[in-house]
């Protein structure tokens, strides 16, 4: 079967960094999204990870090793207003989104 | 910027009553999708859609159907809603199939059926 794995929740400090990890075992692999959602609200787009190694977005990067079917995403400098879930999704040999349960995040002043 | 809207924030529905969401994208996108999010659960494919008229099932199709007639416009339909259908609905849409292609998605549609 398919499967994505994410911690259930998180805890951080404002100004902090933290890393959210994601194991995946999917049939083929077209690519990993990382996904911001806020409470109540729409997923929105963050990152894309295709191929091994790291992608830099400001205060966000993802990380992808696919030998390791692993990637995170690192925040930096944490706000409040990124206390939100977020979901790591990976593009299968079929080209759907096989999603995880997302990490919620809490980020405490 | 994409947009994607939902007929509905909030629905309730009786158990056995048949119910209409709807989804517009204004962006012409080739591919939508429905899904229903669970506390707990990833994101749930029910049905998705890769041209006018086209639909495909997803992961979780039953007790649900979908209608697409035109390109911006994809509706999912419980024909006969139960307990267990209560959930979180969200559309989605996407340019193509495409690997590097990102899915935007609605507001959600928060349904509760009693």
């Amino acid at each position: 079967g398919q499967n994505i794995d994410q911690p259930t929740e998180m805890t951080a400090t404002e100004g902090a960094i933290v890393q959210i990890n994601c194991t995946y075992q999917t049939s083929g692999f077209n690519g990993l999204f990382w996904y911001q959602q806020h409470a109540g609200e729409a997923p929105t787009f963050l990152s894309y990870n295709v191929l091994d190694g790291l992608e830099e977005k400001g205060r966000f990067s993802s990380f992808l090793s696919r030998s390791k079917g692993y990637s995170y995403l690192l925040l930096k400098e944490l706000q409040m207003k990124d206390s939100a879930s977020y979901l790591c999704a990976v593009k299968d040999s079929n080209y759907q989104l096989i999603w995880g349960a997302g990490t919620k995040l809490i980020i405490k002043p | 910027d994409v947009k994607v809207t939902q007929s509905s924030r909030y629905l309730v529905k009786r158990t056995g009553e048949k119910v209409f969401l709807e989804c517009v994208q204004d962006m012409d996108h080739e591919n939508m999708f429905w899904y229903r999010q669970d506390p707990g659960l990833g994101l749930r494919l029910i049905y998705f859609s890769y041209d006018v008229k086209m639909k495909e099932k997803g992961d979780i199709p039953e007790g649900y159907s979908v209608s697409r007639e035109k390109k911006e416009r994809f509706s999912l339909i419980l024909e006969s809603a139960s307990t267990n259908q209560t959930s979180m609905y969200l559309c989605a849409s996407s340019l193509d199939q495409g690997s590097s292609y990102e899915q935007y998605f609605g507001p959600g549609t928060r349904l509760t059926v009693t």
